[in-house]
């Protein structure tokens, strides 16, 4: 079936630093691909999403590229803020295999110090 | 804009009792899900529903029932509260289509003392 394999928390960075965090999948289809973010006492919401191969998904300053060739979806931003404290899950969806359901990494905890 | 709306937000219960969580979504969405968040867990997904009158088990169903009697509303049910069932939950819809993000409700904290 679908799994997704993120980067190991915490990780705990200086303001400013730059950011990446780890996600490679598998999925027998054709998978879109998400990034959700949770602040402290929220729910998940959408990060940034891309759809197919090659497409660079972007919001707040961070990135994320669909490499089908390495099956990578790796988050980044070049500069963090305290206020990107959070966790981050990434998450794949492919309705032709998983019947209306998405599949989601383990989450990986930020945590950005002044 | 409501989005997704949790019910209660807080609860806490005595083992053995039975409670019913509310998830109300304002955006026309055909799929729904329910989810418990546990520390180091990641998501699990109880149950889901792809549209109005249907229900399926997801990886942690034993425990709770659904029910999706209407399109907007997906009501998870505990019959026989257990410690182990001590957890948030989120409840999450989406529209059909895979290239579309599930939407959260802010969770609903549940103890069972």
């Amino acid at each position: 079936g679908d799994s997704v394999t993120q980067m190991e928390g915490p990780v705990t960075l200086s303001e400013e630093a730059f950011l990446t965090i780890n996600c490679t999948y598998t999925a027998t289809g054709y998978p879109s691909l998400f990034w959700y973010v949770q602040y402290p006492g929220e729910g998940l919401q959408l990060l940034l999403k891309a759809t197919k191969a090659d497409d660079k998904g972007s919001n707040k300053g961070f990135e994320a590229t669909y490499r089908k060739e390495t099956t990578s979806f790796h988050l980044e931003k070049g500069s963090v803020q305290v206020s990107d404290s959070a966790v981050y899950f990434c998450a794949l969806s492919d309705r032709r295999t998983n019947a209306g359901k998405s599949t989601f990494g383990d989450g990986t905890t930020l945590t950005v110090k002044p | 804009n409501a989005g997704v709306t949790q019910t209660p937000k807080f609860r806490v219960l005595k083992t053995g009792q039975s409670m019913t969580l509310l998830c109300a979504q304002d955006m026309n969405h055909e799929y729904m899900y329910w989810y418990r968040q546990d520390p180091g867990m990641g998501l699990r997904l109880i149950h889901y529903s792809v549209g109005e009158g249907t229900t399926a088990k997801g990886e942690v169903p034993d425990g709770y029932n659904v029910s999706r009697l209407k399109k907007q509303n997906f009501l998870l049910g505990l019959e026989s509260a257990a410690p182990s069932q001590t957890s948030v939950y989120f409840c999450a819809s989406s529209y059909y289509q895979a290239d579309q993000p599930q939407h959260f409700g802010d969770g609903t904290r549940l103890s069972i003392l």
